[in-house]
């Protein structure tokens, strides 16, 4: 099942604005991770927000998470041109550890 | 310490071969997943092990095999090559497992299938 949709799709922004990216599971999970991905990289962790938080912070990143709507959000401030990746939510519930197809950010110089 | 470390990083096979994949993860860590990544299905994930036993499985045919050794290094194989198996595979490593916490990915090996 898939515990890790992410909305948009692609997003393009100048740098200095602040990149919004969203997540939705499908069934209830311990925990929600975000990852980034540079082009043909592994990944990176980004932050852990753990079902029973509300929101978490980390340097320019904000994680919002609502298990009532089952969504998460992931917020970049004051982007910079190496922000541009492509970036990951999965939920971890059971064993199987399952993500999105990911948001690709553009951030234009 | 160093990080996930997955061999080889590239490699060319032709249809009908099969490929073998390896992972060492970082040092203390009992639990290895798998994944696939192409352009059309986005990641997903193959099989995790832990402590040498297989822990969950993806969807995936029977030409997907894995196994972990007692040193938690991890291999995957894949038989009987088809085109669609094209991809970047990439193994993560973790403490307690995939439903626990962080992962620490490798950077893949891209594997060409013509």
């Amino acid at each position: 099942s898939q515990q890790g949709e992410e909305d948009p799709q692609a997003l393009s922004i100048q740098e200095g604005e602040n990149a919004t990216m969203n997540c939705s599971y499908k069934t209830s999970i311990n925990n929600l991770q975000w990852y980034r991905q540079n082009s043909g990289r592994g990944l990176v962790h980004l932050i852990l927000i753990r079902s029973n938080e509300r929101e978490k912070h980390s340097g320019r990143l904000r994680v919002t998470l609502d298990t009532s709507k089952k969504s998460s959000s992931l917020l970049i401030t004051a982007s910079r041109a190496a922000d541009t990746a492509s970036y990951f939510c999965s939920g971890a519930g059971s064993y199987q550890l399952t993500f999105g197809k990911g948001t690709k950010l553009s951030v234009i110089p | 310490k160093a990080g996930v470390t997955q061999t080889p990083r590239y490699l060319i096979k032709t249809r009908g071969q099969q490929v073998t994949l390896s992972c060492s993860p970082i040092s203390g860590h009992r639990s290895v997943s798998w994944y696939q990544q192409t352009p059309g299905q986005g990641l997903q994930f193959l099989f995790e092990y832990f402590s040498e036993t297989q822990r969950n499985k993806g969807n995936f045919p029977g030409r997907f095999s894995g196994r972990q050794f007692s040193n938690s290094r991890s291999e995957m194989n894949v038989s009987t090559l088809e085109l669609g198996d094209s991809a970047l595979y990439l193994c993560a490593s973790s403490l307690g497992g995939t439903n626990t916490g962080e992962l620490f990915f490798g950077e893949g090996s891209r594997l060409t299938v013509l």
